[in-house]
């Protein structure tokens, strides 16, 4: 019973390409995010949905476009990918403000 | 706006040693901190928090925080290192609504024989 689920786990495709990742949780919490890894393990936050409702997008290119069927699912659409798209994608969810975010395994994106 | 500065992208201890790992934070406004741990291909997990009350932080396996509001700092430690707690360590703070938790750099942490 994971509590964050991401899929795929591993994705590797072509610039150019269009990619979709999936998340889910079953925490029923109200606020979904994605963070972006890179290689240097930095972590940046690119979007956070309240009750499908988009509350904080942080300068992510338009190509990046998030979707929140309902509460408990959060998914992140890629148009068009370029190499420095790679990284590990996080999902995560919380209950609400200042609480702790419970983290997915991540999804590795490798661009070829 | 809020920052987190972790001091030493890598900390090296012998296994049984003092953990420290530092964190400096800034923020206008009271702070909610949070350290996380990162293993190998794996999220993050939560391994303590502060919000308001006790300045000493109690964590899972074994670890603990203190804030301390005039060094603007919430260092990490544990008392005894084992080989599991070779791992990426991340300082995290949040403050105004939306919960953006904006993340330091982060700590490996390399525990040897």
């Amino acid at each position: 019973d994971t509590a964050v689920s991401q899929t795929p786990k591993y994705l590797v495709t072509q610039m150019g390409n269009d990619k979709s990742i999936k998340c889910e949780q079953n925490l029923g919490h109200d606020t979904m995010y994605w963070y972006k890894q890179d290689s240097k393990k930095f972590l940046k936050i690119m979007f956070s949905y309240n009750n499908k409702e988009l509350i904080i997008n942080e300068t992510v290119p338009n190509r990046f476009s998030p979707k929140s069927p309902d509460k408990a699912h959060l998914n992140l659409h890629i148009n068009s990918l370029e190499l420095g798209d790679s990284a590990v994608y996080f999902c995560a969810s919380s209950p609400g403000d200042h609480q702790p975010q419970h983290f997915g395994d991540g999804t590795r994106l490798s661009i070829l | 706006a809020q920052s987190v500065t972790q001091l030493g992208s890598h900390v090296s201890v012998s296994e049984g040693a003092l953990v420290l790992l530092r964190c400096n934070y800034s923020s206008s406004v009271p702070p909610y901190l949070f350290w996380y741990v990162q293993y190998p291909n794996q999220g993050l997990q939560l391994l303590l928090k502060y919000t308001t009350g006790a300045t000493l932080v109690k964590g899972i396996n074994g670890f603990e925080a203190e804030f301390k509001k005039s060094e603007t700092s919430f260092h990490l430690t544990k008392p005894s290192a084992h080989m599991s707690d070779a791992a990426e360590y991340f300082c995290a703070v949040t403050t105004g609504g939306g919960n953006k938790l904006t993340f330091g750099t982060g700590t490996q942490l390399k525990v040897e024989l």
